[in-house]
């Protein structure tokens, strides 16, 4: 089935380590989203990729950057985890002429 | 700022009843309209969308969009122990593949 897929889907990283998290579509979709979704909180755009156009939001640190090698895979790198950057992180997708995102099963991220 | 408003919640609604789920968005510009269901430690999955004014009905959901006075609802009619979760909804832009703000959810119940 076509579909995105995020690895891994629990995550532990150690303050200050560099961590990397992965998504994979078979959709074959234009645009490629990550965010950030802390409990009861809405889920927040850090920065999406429309084809290899790279769009990152004001207000997304300076400590989360993204890559995009090829329109299957999209990657988030977090060069110096914090505490505050434990999270679920969410990798999403999308077309012209789809309605909506189709999310990935998400990363849940946790810094000890 | 573009803000999507819901009401945190909990919804506490008897099994069988109608659940009534309420958004006020802040952009006038906003043309797509979503609403997610995300159960506790997953990802949101779509379960509706509107683009126009007025209702639009899929089984057991209706979406209600006002755009002049920058509001959608959302309907749950015979409510199911299985609907217990939280509503997310969110606002874009024209093209489906315009990035999606998101509220920050209502928790729904459904008590037996």
């Amino acid at each position: 089935d076509a579909m995105v897929i995020q690895n891994p889907r629990y995550q532990v990283t150690q303050f200050g380590k560099p961590v990397t998290l992965s998504c994979s579509q078979t959709l074959n979709h234009n645009v490629m989203y990550w965010y950030q979704q802390k409990s009861s909180q809405a889920p927040k755009l850090l920065f999406h990729y429309y084809d290899k156009d790279f769009n990152n939001e004001a207000d997304t640190p300076d400590n989360f950057q993204s890559r995009r090698p090829n329109t299957s895979f999209c990657f988030l790198d977090i060069r110096s985890p914090g505490l505050g950057d434990a999270a679920m992180y969410l990798c999403a997708t999308s077309s012209p002429g789809t309605s909506g995102y189709t999310f990935g099963s998400g990363t849940r991220l946790t810094v000890v | 700022q573009k803000e999507v408003e819901q009401n945190s919640g909990p919804l506490s609604v008897p099994e069988g009843a109608i659940a009534s789920l309420n958004c006020t968005y802040s952009d006038r510009g906003s043309q797509s309209f979503f609403w997610y269901r995300q159960y506790s430690g997953k990802s949101p999955e779509l379960i509706m969308f509107i683009y126009s004014n007025g209702d639009k009905e899929d089984g057991r959901f209706t979406a209600q969009l006002n755009k002049a006075s920058q509001y959608v609802s959302l309907l749950i009619r015979d409510s199911q122990p299985s609907d217990s979760a939280t509503y997310l909804c969110a606002v874009g832009g024209y093209s489906s593949a315009s990035k999606i703000i998101f509220g920050s959810g209502t928790r729904l119940s459904i008590r037996p």
